[in-house]
């Protein structure tokens, strides 16, 4: 079974500073993707980024950036220069490659960028 | 990316009521997820639904409590029934367009009294 674990319940950070959220999983998987969500108070979840297990290069989108180490099942997530569109809730993820396609989710971590 | 809607997006429900959840997609999908997030939660699967065939519900959700249908490849119901206030819940419908991402819709706020 996958399990996806999020050990920060909350952070806070000014804006234009960089934060980096953690996330550790679990699986006995060895081909899976890893997924960074974003929710923000209209509720709707948005797709941050996508890493493939497969893949030893770090995924980056614009000003989100992962630290993939697979070894130690940890899949961080870097948020430079942060804006106040940033604030959310950001929720971990991850999903075996073949078989099964659901998404198994950790508790996530509110994000607030203060001004 | 994905368009989905979702209506109700909002409702308000007395207990012992049932509630239909719509999810439309603008383009035809193999499969449909519905999802759950009670308040402060995660999301949690309730089941997959795909065309054609009888929805796969996860441990701890069941047919007669969460009617699904699926009748065609771009439309899919998920049914909250003989609601409790411990159904007061997001709900939302996903779907995946590309293998390894999913899109949500904004999800329906239910809230049981």
């Amino acid at each position: 079974a996958q399990t996806v674990t999020q050990s920060q319940p909350e952070m806070s950070v000014q804006e234009a500073e960089t934060v980096t959220l953690s996330c550790t999983y679990d699986t006995s998987e060895s081909n899976y993707y890893l997924f960074w969500y974003k929710q923000p108070p209209s509720r709707q979840m948005i797709l941050v980024i996508r890493q493939e297990a497969y893949k030893q290069q770090n995924a980056t989108e614009n000003r989100f950036s992962v630290n993939f180490q697979k070894a130690a099942k940890s899949f961080s997530l870097k948020i430079s220069d942060s804006q106040l569109g940033d604030t959310a809730m950001y929720f971990c993820a991850s999903r075996m490659a073949q078989g099964a396609q659901k998404l198994v989710f950790g508790q996530g971590t509110r994000l607030t960028i203060n001004p | 990316s994905a368009v989905i809607s979702q209506k109700p997006s909002r409702d308000i429900c007395q207990r012992g009521t049932s509630l239909t959840i719509q999810c439309q997609v603008d383009s035809q999908v193999t499969m449909m997820f519905w999802y759950r997030q009670q308040p402060g939660q995660s999301l949690t699967l309730i089941a997959t639904a795909n065309q054609g065939s009888e929805a796969t519900y996860e441990s701890g959700f069941v047919i007669d409590k969460f009617p699904i249908s699926r009748p065609n490849l771009t439309f899919s119901t998920l049914t909250v029934s003989n609601m409790s206030p411990e159904d007061s819940s997001i709900y939302l419908c996903s779907v995946e367009r590309v293998p390894g991402e999913l899109f949500f819709g904004e999800g329906s706020r239910l809230t049981v009294l």
